[in-house]
């Protein structure tokens, strides 16, 4: 089985800013893993995947994130954010091979201020 | 349009009437979830379905039923549905191979009185 820690529940920005959301997890198998982002009253969407190969893993609207395997973790940063980028982001992670169940963090409250 | 459609994306309802949230996905995807989102509480998944008539319980199954009898749709069942079955849900859809990314509903914000 597998567990995802987003160890900040909220993460307050001012525009421009650079940021960073924090996501640990833990598995006794390879993993797959993922960040999603939910923009108010909208469904989740994909923003970033690492699947195999290069750890540093570039997203959609200027987002990055690092897979590090010895520290268990799959951090996601923006150099500068807008305030568009206000939003529920979560981290996932599912198990390579077998069955296809994936396991979400808590979530991370991006809020960018003016 | 790739998509998964829920509806209703909103209902108030009163406990005990039944109700059903329906989802249907049209990308053939064999894997199918019901999540209920709470502030604090992030994503938990109620039910899961592998394929046609295979489903399972995720982690929040007391108080709901699904079922599969086709690939394409995945209905979520509140036989008696209480207060605290206020939340939001989501339904969302995969291939069940390989290392896929699951595409979501909009969402169905319920609330019961």
């Amino acid at each position: 089985a597998q567990s995802v820690t987003q160890l900040d529940s909220q993460v307050p920005v001012f525009e421009e800013a650079p940021v960073e959301l924090r996501c640990n997890y833990s598995s006794s198998v390879s993993v797959y893993l993922f960040w999603y982002v939910q923009y108010p009253n909208q469904g989740l969407q994909l923003l970033l995947k690492y699947l195999s190969g290069s750890t540093l893993v570039k997203g959609i609207n200027g987002f990055e994130a690092e897979f590090n395997k010895s520290q268990t973790s799959f951090h996601l940063r923006k150099p500068s954010v807008h305030i568009s980028d206000t939003a529920e982001y979560f981290c996932a992670v599912s198990a390579r091979g077998g069955s296809y169940i994936p396991t979400f963090g808590r979530g991370t409250s991006l809020i960018v201020h003016p | 349009e790739a998509q998964v459609t829920q509806n209703p994306r909103y209902l108030i309802t009163v406990t005990g009437k039944k109700l059903t949230v329906t989802c249907s996905q049209n990308m053939n995807h064999e894997y199918m979830s019901w999540y209920r989102q709470d502030p604090g509480l992030g994503l938990r998944q109620i039910y899961y379905s592998m394929n046609v008539e295979v489903t399972d319980k995720g982690d929040v199954p007391e108080g709901y039923k699904v079922s599969r009898k086709e690939k394409r749709n995945f209905p979520l069942i509140l036989e008696s549905p209480s207060p605290n079955q206020t939340s939001l849900y989501f339904c969302a859809s995969t291939y069940s191979s390989g290392a896929n990314v699951l595409t979501f509903g909009a969402g169905s914000r319920l609330t019961v009185l």
